[in-house]
C-alpha cells in the first residue's frame, strides 16, 4: 500500500519554465511533509519542508503548496534551471520528522536548455 | 564536518552469499535510520536506531536482515543469505536528538546487486 502517491514519475521542462510535482497522502496523522532532492550518485537531501498548519511555504524558487482537506501537496520550481535536473521525492512523517519518513516514488526532472 | 558515510559504494554478490553494509552517521547524532530503494519503487524505511537501541524495526523485510549499532556510533546491516530481491540501493540517514524540524541527513547509499 503506497501511503504517499507522487506524480508524474518523469518530467521534462524547458529552462525558465515552471516544474510542478504533485503528491497525495492517506494518513491524516502525518504532520511533517518534506521534499528531497537527489542528484545521481548522491543521497537524498532535504530541499524544503512544510507542516499542515500552513498552506504555502516558499524558499527562493521552490514553493510547497499544501491542501490539508484534499490531503495533497505539491512542489513548484519557478524559473527552472538545468542545475535543477535531479530526482525529487515528496515524503511524509510523524512527529516532526523524528520517526520514519514515508517517501513517494520519485520524479525524475530534466530541465532542457 | 563530515556527512553520513556509507561503505561500500557498490557491492555485487552471488545469491546465497553474505554482505555487510556499514554506515557512519554524523558525529553526535543519536538517530540512525536505514532505508532501501528497489529499482522503480519508492524509498522504504527499514529501521530506526536511537543510540544503540532499535526504536522501530517494522520495515525489516525478514530475518535474513540483521542491523546493529555498536556503542551507538556506526551501524552495520548484514544480509545473510542474500536473495535476488535484496538488490537495490541502501541508504543510511542520521539526525540529532528528537525535536521539531529534525532534518535527517542521508548518505550516498550502497548499491547492492545480487546475481
Amino acid at each position: 500500500q503506497q501511503q504517499v502517491k507522487q506524480s508524474p514519475q518523469s518530467l521534462i521542462v524547458q529552462k525558465g519554465g515552471i516544474s510542478i510535482i504533485n503528491c497525495a497522502y492517506e494518513n491524516t496523522a502525518f504532520d511533517y511533509f518534506p521534499w528531497y532532492q537527489q542528484f545521481p550518485g548522491k543521497g537524498p537531501a532535504l530541499l524544503i519542508a512544510i507542516r499542515p498548519d500552513v498552506s504555502e511555504k516558499k524558499e527562493g524558487r521552490f514553493t510547497i503548496s499544501f491542501n490539508k482537506s484534499a490531503k495533497q501537496f505539491s512542489l513548484h520550481i519557478m524559473d527552472s534551471q538545468p542545475g535543477d535536473s535531479a530526482t525529487y521525492f515528496c515524503a511524509a512523517s510523524l512527529y516532526g520528522g523524528y520517526q520514519k519518513v514515508t517517501f513517494g516514488i520519485g520524479t525524475k526532472l530534466q530541465v532542457i536548455p | 564536518e563530515a556527512g553520513v558515510t556509507q561503505f561500500p559504494s557498490h557491492s555485487v554478490i552471488e545469491k546465497g552469499q553474505t554482505v555487510t553494509l556499514r554506515c557512519d552517521p554524523i558525529s553526535g547524532h543519536d538517530n540512525l535510520y536505514w532505508y532501501r530503494r528497489v529499482m522503480g519503487k519508492e524509498i522504504k524505511f527499514l529501521l530506526h536506531f536511537v543510540k544503540e537501541s532499535k526504536q522501530d524495526e517494522s520495515g525489516m523485510p525478514n530475518n535474513r536482515f540483521l542491523a546493529e549499532r555498536t556503542g551507538g556510533t556506526y551501524s552495520t546491516l548484514k544480509v545473510q543469505p542474500a536473495e535476488l530481491e535484496d538488490s537495490g540501493v541502501y541508504f543510511c540517514a542520521s539526525s540529532p536528538k528528537q525535536g521539531l524540524n529534525t532534518e535527517a541527513f542521508f548518505g550516498q547509499g550502497t548499491r547492492l546487486t545480487v546475481v
